[in-house]
């Protein structure tokens, strides 16, 4: 079935050092991984997104990467801030059906 | 633009009421969809709206209904409340008929079933 998993649940990090948020997907098909970051509460934001036509993208200081073989993608924050403190989110999409799935959530917690 | 609006914000239930959560989009967003949010269990979908006139069911349906009248509204409707639906709910719209460009979210209903 639909389905996308991600780990770890829960990330602390020293500021300054990096973090890294994996995810997996079931469906073959998917084509589009978008990931969201939700400050406490606040609605989730979409702060990066892959297609399926490309392994590796960048924005400044996070970049995404997918693995279409193995249905991998993860989300790679270096240098970590305070304000990078939040939950992740990464989701994919299933055209088959025009929804898309998202992953449990990470909470990531940046220590001083 | 005001994007995507849901009203209320905070609702507090009995067991057995039933009640509407609204979402209005002003983009002229043909993809809408309804989200509920658990702790440790992330976004799950209830029901989405391709366009106007057309719904399905997401991963969680049971309980919950919708209609799509119009292109700006999705609301979604708590036929028989539980303890079980406490929960935060967003809104979604989406440029496009398929999910795959970004979400914008309403700010969130927080609804509580005693």
């Amino acid at each position: 079935g639909e389905n996308v998993e991600q780990h770890p649940s829960t990330l602390s990090v020293q500021e300054g050092d990096s973090a890294v948020i994996k995810c997996t997907y079931s469906d073959s098909a998917s084509n589009y991984f978008p990931w969201y970051k939700q400050e406490l509460g606040k609605r989730p934001q979409l702060i990066i997104d892959i297609r399926s036509n490309v392994g590796e993208k960048k924005d400044q200081r996070i970049a995404v990467t997918l693995n279409k073989t193995a249905k991998h993608f993860s989300l790679h924050i270096t240098e970590t801030q305070p304000e990078d403190s939040a939950v992740y989110f990464c989701a994919a999409s299933y055209s088959s059906a025009s929804k898309i799935i998202f992953g449990s959530g990470t909470r990531l917690s940046i220590r001083p | 633009n005001a994007g995507v609006t849901q009203t209320p914000k905070f609702q507090v239930l009995k067991t057995g009421q039933s009640m509407t959560l609204q979402c209005a989009q002003d983009m002229n967003h043909e993809y809408m969809s309804w989200y509920r949010q658990d702790p440790g269990m992330g976004l799950r979908l209830i029901h989405y709206s391709v366009g106007a006139g057309i719904t399905d069911q997401g991963e969680v349906p049971n309980g919950y209904n919708v209609s799509r009248s119009t292109t700006e509204d999705f609301p979604l409707r708590l036929l028989s409340a539980a303890p079980s639906q406490t929960s935060v709910y967003f809104c979604a719209s989406s440029p496009g008929s398929i999910m795959n460009t970004e979400a914008f979210f309403g700010q969130g209903t927080r609804l509580t079933v005693v």
